[in-house]
């Protein structure tokens, strides 16, 4: 698609419940990422892409998220058993990946927005 | 202590004015630096890379000591439209993960 693609693009949930956010890279794009922003907050990692592989997990907060990529294109985070700290903006970026300048740029896309009450 | 670090401001700065945003990062391998601007209630977008040498891009230029691990951007003649949240990226060696830092936020005022 012309750009990165994400839904929910608002989300409030029940603490306790799972919920499931998507993104649609650029397509050609194989680096994908996930970073999370709180309210007045920078940008926190959570997880990067490298086709379907993923080589740097470091920031998911706990084992109640995890992510996956199918077909080195769409991708889905989940986070389980939701808590009011995870209340966020959910940021998808993707990139061209290799050696080339395009691997330094991120696209974003415009977030999902996720509210644990 | 984070890795990239930023005056959070707010700047509040009137038209015309030239103003400048100072940056440090802790990892000494870090390899690319760059400028993102971030409208508020917005995703981020790339507003310019940061090169050894320093660069320019209109009104913007940006400059990287390595040395002191210090990046800045200076802001000339700023514009109404120039009020947002200018964030600080650095991305490690390696492969591509860009860690981000807070943010300096700018609001240009008539």
């Amino acid at each position: 698609g012309a750009g990165v693609s994400q839904s929910p693009s608002n989300k409030v949930t029940e603490k306790g419940k799972d919920v499931e956010l998507r993104c649609d890279p650029i397509s050609g794009h194989t680096a994908l990422y996930w970073y999370r922003q709180s309210l007045g907050q920078g940008l926190e990692f959570l997880i990067y892409f490298q086709g379907n592989s993923a080589p740097d997990k470091s920031g998911l907060p706990s084992d109640r998220f995890s992510a996956e990529r199918t077909g080195g294109s769409v991708s889905t985070l989940t986070i389980q058993r939701t808590q009011q700290e995870d209340s966020a903006v959910y940021l998808c970026a993707s990139s061209a990946s290799g050696q080339t300048s395009g691997a330094n740029v991120l696209t974003f896309g415009a977030g999902s927005r996720l509210t644990v009450l | 202590r984070k890795e990239v670090e930023q005056d959070p401001g707010p700047f509040n700065v009137p038209e015309g004015a030239t103003v400048a945003f100072n940056c440090t990062y802790s990892n000494s391998a870090s390899q690319s630096f760059f400028w993102y601007r971030q409208d508020c209630r917005k995703e981020p977008k790339l507003l310019m890379s940061v090169y050894s040498s320093g660069n320019e891009d209109g009104r913007f230029t940006a400059q990287l000591n390595r040395a002191s691990q210090y990046i800045s951007l200076l802001i000339r003649d700023s514009k109404l439209s120039d009020s947002a949240t200018y964030l600080c990226v650095v991305k490690r060696g390696g492969y591509n993960k860009l860690i981000f830092g807070a943010g300096t936020r700018l609001a240009v005022h008539p």
